[in-house]
């Protein structure tokens, strides 16, 4: 079946350290995405990338690195310069070519940093 | 700089009546507009999407929305709610010609058997 991985789907660091997060898609899109999701602020924009080795800064981006090297991968890393890196993590992708896709979501990477 | 808001953070209704979400919307372009929804530590399901053409738009689950263009608006509704919608609804836009999604805060949905 096709989809949107992330893994794990739990992760926990101790403050300083930094890691990354997994987005792997075999639906062959193009836009890949990452949200951060934190209760009643509903999902903010990290970064994102519509085509392999480009990616822009979405609205949060400080802190966060990102690379595309595989169409089908788009690894976050959140580093300790994130003051608060303890979130949910969403990934998603959409296809591009004619019409309009939504986007496919994966299902979260819960990270907690103490 | 596109957004989206959502006014009400949670929405009770009682079962077998008809509900609305709220949400309004701000692009410089035209808008493609998405009604996503979402159940406990889970990623987000695709409900309904406005691309252009006709006002009100159909979708999954039997919801619909309406867009209006003069307020801005893009509600989603169903005339009759069940307790399996009861979820985290997001309202979302993307500015024509880019590929930026912009969500809004999310609306809690309770409904009451």
């Amino acid at each position: 079946d096709g989809g949107i991985t992330q893994s794990p789907k739990y992760l926990f660091r101790k403050e300083g350290q930094n890691v990354t997060l997994s987005c792997e898609q075999n639906l062959n899109h193009d836009a890949m995405y990452w949200y951060r999701q934190d209760p009643g602020q509903g999902l903010r924009l990290i970064y994102y990338s519509q085509i392999v080795n480009d990616f822009q800064k979405g609205d949060i981006a400080e802190g966060y690195s990102v690379s595309r090297e595989k169409k089908e991968s788009f690894p976050l890393t959140v580093t300790s310069a994130q003051k608060n890196p303890t979130a949910f993590y969403l990934c998603a992708s959409s296809g591009s070519g004619t019409g309009v896709s939504p986007l496919h979501f994966g299902n979260g990477t819960r990270l907690t940093v103490t | 700089a596109q957004s989206v808001a959502q006014p009400e953070d949670q929405v009770n209704v009682a079962e077998g009546n008809p509900l609305t979400v709220k949400c309004t919307y701000s692009v410089s372009g035209n808008p493609y507009l998405f009604w996503y929804v979402q159940y406990p530590n889970r990623g987000l399901q695709f409900l309904l999407k406005y691309i252009t053409g006709d006002n009100l738009v159909k979708g999954s689950y039997g919801f619909e929305a309406e867009f209006n263009k003069s307020q801005t608006s893009f509600h989603l509704k169903k005339p009759s709610a069940l307790v399996s919608d009861s979820a985290l609804y997001f309202c979302a836009v993307r500015d024509m010609g880019y590929q930026k999604v912009t969500f809004g805060t999310g609306t809690k949905l309770q409904v009451i058997p």
